[in-house]
């Protein structure tokens, strides 16, 4: 597609439940990242995939947070068992990967509220 | 590790005044720069960006030079206008890869 794809765009979800958000990179990118925006904690670095490498999952808050990129192509965000503070936009982002200064694309987000 | 600090808001402009949000920034190595912009209700755009010292990135009348004796890369622009009302975030990318994000700079511009 033109651009980085998200999905869904928005979800509320109970407290204790497993969500799941997809990314949808830009066709060719081989590079693809997960961050994560809220209010007063501004935006957080998550997960960075590059290809077939293991993927730095240095900013993931805790266990219940995984990330999968399958084909390496799209990518699924999982939180498990969610709490309040979880609540916040998810932005994927892409870019052509392995050169620092590429420009990386992001996508519109996914809001998740958890009640 | 890899930092942004940018300048706090809120600002508040007349249309056509002059608009610098300071950037600095802590790297080790040669980090590239740059300015993203986050309009009402949109996802982030790239605003401008920079991958060397002295280069300067340019964008929809906005400015940013990229000073490594300074350790600097703020973002300028000399007429305002109402659209450009907007967050502002500076972030670098280093040798790992990854964007590290300034805390946002929120812009509006009254008519």
């Amino acid at each position: 597609g033109a651009g980085v794809s998200q999905s869904p765009s928005n979800k509320v979800t109970e407290k204790g439940k497993d969500v799941e958000l997809r990314c949808d990179p830009i066709s060719g990118h081989t590079a693809l990242y997960w961050y994560r925006q809220s209010l007063g904690q501004g935006l957080e670095f998550l997960i960075y995939f590059q290809g077939n490498s293991a993927p730095d999952k240095s900013g993931l808050p805790s266990d219940r947070f995984s990330a999968e990129r399958t084909g390496g192509s799209v990518s699924t965000l999982t939180i498990q068992r969610t709490q309040q503070e979880d609540s916040a936009v998810y932005l994927c982002a892409s870019s052509e990967g392995g050169q620092v200064g590429n420009t990386i694309y992001f996508g519109e987000g996914s809001w998740l509220t958890v009640v | 590790g890899d930092s942004v600090t940018q300048m706090e808001g809120p600002v508040t402009l007349s249309e056509e005044a002059f608009l610098t949000i300071n950037c600095t920034y802590t790297a080790t190595g040669y980090p590239s720069l740059f300015w993203y912009v986050q309009y009402p209700g949109e996802g982030l755009q790239l605003l401008l960006k920079a991958t060397k010292a002295d280069d300067k990135g340019s964008n929809k009348g906005f400015e940013a030079t990229y000073r490594k004796e300074t350790t600097s890369f703020h973002l300028e622009k000399g007429s305002v206008q109402v659209s450009d009302s907007a967050v502002y975030f500076c972030a670098l990318s280093g040798d790992d890869y990854k964007l590290s994000f300034g805390a946002g700079t929120t812009v509006t511009v009254r008519a």
